[in-house]
């Protein structure tokens, strides 16, 4: 079955580690995506990607970085810069980065990340 | 006016309920719209697209006004799996969406 993996679905760390969420997909899609979500509060974009070996920022992609050195991977790093880092991250793909209603997100399972 | 704006509720209906919830979209170039479902703790999952002569799939019906910048979905007949909240999300230019923070729909029996 296709889809994206998202591992693992819960993580711990202390402050100050650096720490790196996995994202794969076999759905054979173009962009991929980083998303966190705090309580009560929408989806945020960390980064994209719209195709191999390139990437962009989003709305708050500070503390974070991204490689996309494959098609089906996209792995999210969680630096120590990162000031709230605590937080739901989900991983989504779709088949194109046009934006089109023929291309909506697909969500892996998302990481629980707690630093304290 | 916030890019994305959804009344977060929540939507307190018996089961066998109609309900229906608007969202309002500050950017008139937007050109793709979803809504979306997330239940507790889970990723969302899409509900259905939204297309600018309205589209329905089975008890859920979505509308698009570009006019009032706005979208909509209609749930009939509610059933007690339908409670969940239902993101609004719209995109704000070339490959990215902006999420609405989500109306929530309690049905109960």
């Amino acid at each position: 079955d296709g889809g994206i993996t998202q591992s693992p679905k819960y993580l711990f760390r202390k402050e100050g580690q650096n720490v790196t969420l996995s994202c794969e997909q076999n759905l054979n899609h173009d962009a991929m995506y980083w998303y966190r979500q705090d309580p009560g509060q929408g989806l945020r974009l960390i980064y994209y990607s719209q195709i191999v070996n390139d990437f962009q920022k989003g709305d708050i992609a500070e503390g974070y970085s991204v490689s996309r050195e494959k098609k089906e991977s996209f792995p999210l790093t969680v630096t120590s810069a990162q000031k709230n880092p605590t937080a739901f991250y989900l991983c989504a793909s779709s088949i194109d980065s046009g934006g089109s209603n023929n291309s909506p997100l697909h969500f892996g399972n998302g990481t629980r990340l707690t630093v304290t | 006016r916030k890019e994305v704006e959804q009344d977060p509720g929540p939507f307190n209906v018996p089961e066998g309920a109609t309900v229906a919830f608007n969202c309002t979209y500050s950017n008139s170039a937007s050109q793709s719209f979803f809504w979306y479902r997330q239940d507790c703790r889970k990723e969302p999952k899409l509900l259905m697209s939204v297309y600018s002569s309205g589209n329905e799939d089975g008890r859920f019906t979505a509308q698009l006004n570009r006019a009032s910048q706005y979208i909509s979905l209609l749930i009939r007949d509610s059933k007690l799996s339908d409670s969940a909240t239902y993101l609004c999300v719209v995109n704000k230019g070339y490959s990215t969406l902006t999420f609405g923070k989500g109306t929530m729909l309690l049905v109960s029996p």
